[in-house]
């Protein structure tokens, strides 16, 4: 299965933008990207997802590069809440598991 | 509402001993999953179901049993814990296996360790 590539950190100062990078060189053409979050000692949350097109909802927005290779999830303004590891998953139109990886820890700095 | 809750929160076994892991939702998903997640790293598929009365395996599900005799319910089972098993456990549940509708919701997770 696909598998996707993160940084292990990612440092932030508060309400600042951030752009958390996502590869996934092996990315088929019916692959979609999901990313999710986990706050800590919680169970991870639906952040946002797309196929093609940049996307955007009221937590973030997600841009995917013209060859889909890789993505970046943006958060417009960082707060001390979106500290979280985030999870960049490609889900396949067939079968039924996510795979998370180790994702990026996100630390926002006050 | 309460989405998705697992039962215990906590839990220490000694090695050998058995339990069961209790997920309920109320949201009417078809899909619910077991999970888990060690230390430093990101979660792992157990097993799955697509629906009342069906299982299926993922990715680590060896020591593991499930059952889901009710739509709602999902149970993981340890017939012989194992150090190994130490982790905590995560249960999700999505409407269905489609990527554009699946966003999976999860509980709070349940904490075990095997002495």
């Amino acid at each position: 299965d696909a598998k996707t590539t993160q940084p292990n950190s990612m440092e932030s100062n508060e309400e600042e933008p951030v752009h958390l990078p996502c590869n996934h060189s092996t990315i088929s053409g019916t692959d979609y990207i999901h990313w999710y979050r986990q706050l800590p000692s919680q169970g991870p949350e639906y952040v946002i997802h797309g196929l093609t097109s940049n996307v955007n909802n009221r937590m973030a927005s997600l841009a995917i590069a013209e060859d889909r290779k890789s993505s970046t999830l943006i958060l417009h303004r960082a707060t001390l809440r979106d500290a979280a590891v985030y999870y960049c998953i490609l889900r396949r139109n067939t079968g039924n598991q996510f795979y998370f990886g180790t994702g990026t820890s996100l630390t926002v700095i006050p | 509402n309460a989405g998705v809750t697992q039962t215990p929160k906590f839990r220490v076994l000694k090695t050998g001993q058995s339990m069961t892991l209790l997920c309920a939702q109320d949201m009417n998903h078809e899909y619910m999953y077991w999970y888990r997640q060690d230390p430093g790293m990101g979660l792992r598929l157990i097993h799955y179901s697509v629906g009342e009365g069906t299982t299926a395996k993922g990715e680590v599900p060896d020591g593991y049993n499930v059952s889901r005799l009710k739509k709602q319910n999902f149970l993981l089972g340890l017939e012989s814990a194992a150090p190994s098993q130490t982790s905590v456990y995560f249960c999700a549940s999505s409407w269905d296996r489609g990527p554009i509708t699946d966003t999976q919701y999860f509980g709070p997770g349940t904490r075990l360790t095997v002495l």
